[in-house]
C-alpha cells in the first residue's frame, strides 16, 4: 500500500532554518518526480517546488526561489525540503505529493501533511 | 505568473449536477488536473488530463477544457462530494505548477 509520511515540521523562529523530510512506500521512488505543496491556514494550494525522478532537475515556486532547497534520497526512498530565512507567511501545512509518471505534473498520491509554524 | 481563476463557491442539492470552472489564458493548450479536499484531510486527485479518472474514481467525475475555460462537472451529487475543488497546470513556460484558488462546494 502507498504511503507518504511527512516529518520535520513544528515552531521555529524568523529567520531560523528547517528541515522537512516525506518518507516513501509501497511505490517505486526512483521512477517518480516529487512534489512539495503547502496551505497556509485557511489558504488554498500553492506549489513549492519539484524534484526529477532521478534527481537532475528541481524547479521552484516564486515564494520560495533561493531560500528553499528540495532533494531526494532515492536509495533512502526519502524527499527532502531544506527551508532557509524562513518568514512568517512560510506558515503552512507542507505536503508531499507523487507524481503521476516520471515526469507529468500530475500530483497523484498525497501524504498527510506536516505543520510548520513560523513565529517569534 | 500564470492565473487560474475558480469561483469561490458553488452550491448544489443532492442529485443535481454541480460545474466549477477554471479559468486561464488559452488553458484550452494546457492539461488541466482536479483535486478535491475535504476538510483536515489531505487533497485527492480526482480528475487529470482534462478528463481522464484515476483508479476509484467514480464516472460522475468528469471534466473539460477549451479555449479559456476549463470546467469539472460532478452529476448526481452526493452529501460526500462536498469539499473544496482545485485545479492545476504546468506552465512549462515558466517550469511553475500553478493552482486555482479553490472553489467551495456545498450540497446543499
Amino acid at each position: 500500500q502507498e504511503q507518504l509520511v511527512e516529518s520535520g515540521g513544528g515552531v521555529v523562529q524568523p529567520g531560523r532554518s528547517l528541515r522537512l523530510s516525506c518518507a516513501a512506500s509501497g511505490f517505486t521512488f526512483n521512477s517518480h518526480a516529487m512534489h512539495w505543496v503547502r496551505q497556509a491556514p485557511g489558504k488554498g494550494l500553492e506549489w513549492v517546488a519539484v524534484i526529477w525522478y532521478d534527481g537532475s532537475n528541481k524547479y521552484y515556486g516564486d515564494s520560495v526561489k533561493g531560500r528553499f532547497t528540495i532533494s531526494r534520497d532515492n536509495s533512502k526512498n526519502t524527499l527532502f525540503l531544506q527551508m532557509n530565512s524562513l518568514r512568517d507567511e512560510d506558515t503552512a501545512i507542507y505536503y508531499c505529493a507523487r507524481d503521476r509518471e516520471r515526469i507529468s505534473m500530475i500530483l497523484s498520491y498525497w501524504g498527510q501533511g506536516t505543520l510548520v509554524t513560523v513565529s517569534s | 505568473s500564470y492565473v487560474l481563476t475558480q469561483p469561490p463557491s458553488v452550491s448544489v442539492a443532492p442529485g443535481q449536477t454541480a460545474t466549477i470552472t477554471c479559468g486561464g489564458d488559452n488553458i484550452g493548450g494546457k492539461n488541466v488536473h482536479w483535486y478535491h479536499q475535504r476538510p483536515g484531510q489531505a487533497p485527492v486527485l480526482v480528475v487529470f488530463d482534462d478528463s481522464d479518472r484515476p483508479p476509484g474514481i467514480p464516472e460522475r467525475f468528469s471534466g473539460s477544457n477549451s479555449g479559456n475555460t476549463a470546467t469539472l462537472t460532478i452529476s448526481w451529487v452526493e452529501a460526500g462530494d462536498e469539499a473544496d475543488y482545485y485545479c492545476q497546470v504546468w506552465d512549462s513556460s515558466a517550469d511553475h505548477v500553478f493552482f486555482g484558488g479553490g472553489t467551495k462546494l456545498t450540497v446543499l
